[in-house]
């Protein structure tokens, strides 16, 4: 069982939003602005897409934002892409021994 | 270009040993702290461990603590991870990655190497 609860999948058509939810507790995403997401093609290494809740990297497309309110974390991705079929992770800061905690993913399924 | 690659993955009896290593080019290694996580087939990311860029703080998975030891040489720029008591459940691929300023926030992935603990 993760730490972080994510919804097992989301879809959308093409040109769509949606968005994917990441909850935990105050001892992690709700007690820090230190929520990550990443995006995991079948077969490849992560991406990091958000970092400190509503950063993005360079290079990223601003049509992936972040935001958080109390416990949960959220993803939205707006003008759903093909490509953006995926799976993505959400992590977070923890006070707790582990140091970081990684949500169960969620499969992105792109209509 | 910036890159990790992992290496050492491989075949191991449980309670067998094995020593990951990761090398990084095209950055200030020293400059960065580093982590481990791993992803079981199927399955999803798991952090294994970090350590500071001079290796003063380290942290550990309650999973692997008091089993797996990570160290690192900046003169070499090379991440380890030193793998001991190997369980059937270590069974994944495993990532060395970049931290950024943020924790949790590994902005550099290598491409994973496999370890398979398995009699």
């Amino acid at each position: 069982q993760s730490a972080l609860t994510q919804p097992a999948s989301v879809s959308g058509s093409p040109g769509q939003s949606i968005t994917i939810s990441c909850t935990g507790t105050s001892s992690d995403v709700g007690g820090y602005n230190y929520v990550s997401w990443y995006q995991q093609h079948p077969g490849k290494a992560p991406k990091l897409m958000i970092y400190e809740v509503s950063n993005r990297p360079s290079g990223v497309s601003n049509r992936f934002s972040g935001s958080k309110s109390g416990n949960t974390a959220s993803l939205t991705i707006s003008g759903l892409q093909a490509e953006d079929e995926a799976d993505y992770y959400c992590s977070s800061y923890t006070s707790s021994s582990t140091n970081v905690v990684f949500g169960g993913g969620t499969k992105l399924t792109v209509l | 270009e910036v890159q990790l690659v992992e290496s050492g993955g491989g075949l191991v009896k449980p309670g067998g040993s094995l020593r990951l290593s990761c090398a990084a080019s095209g950055f200030t290694f020293s400059s960065y702290s580093m982590n481990w996580v791993r992803q079981a087939p199927g399955k999803g990311l798991e952090w294994v461990s970090s350590i500071s860029s001079s290796s003063s703080y380290i942290y550990y998975a309650d999973s692997v603590k008091g089993r797996f030891t990570i160290s690192r040489d900046n003169a070499k720029n090379s991440l380890y991870l030193q793998m001991n008591s190997l369980r059937a459940e270590d069974t994944a691929v495993y990532y060395c990655a970049r931290l950024i300023a943020a924790p949790g926030a590994f902005d550099i992935w290598g491409q994973g190497t496999m370890v398979t603990v398995s009699s």
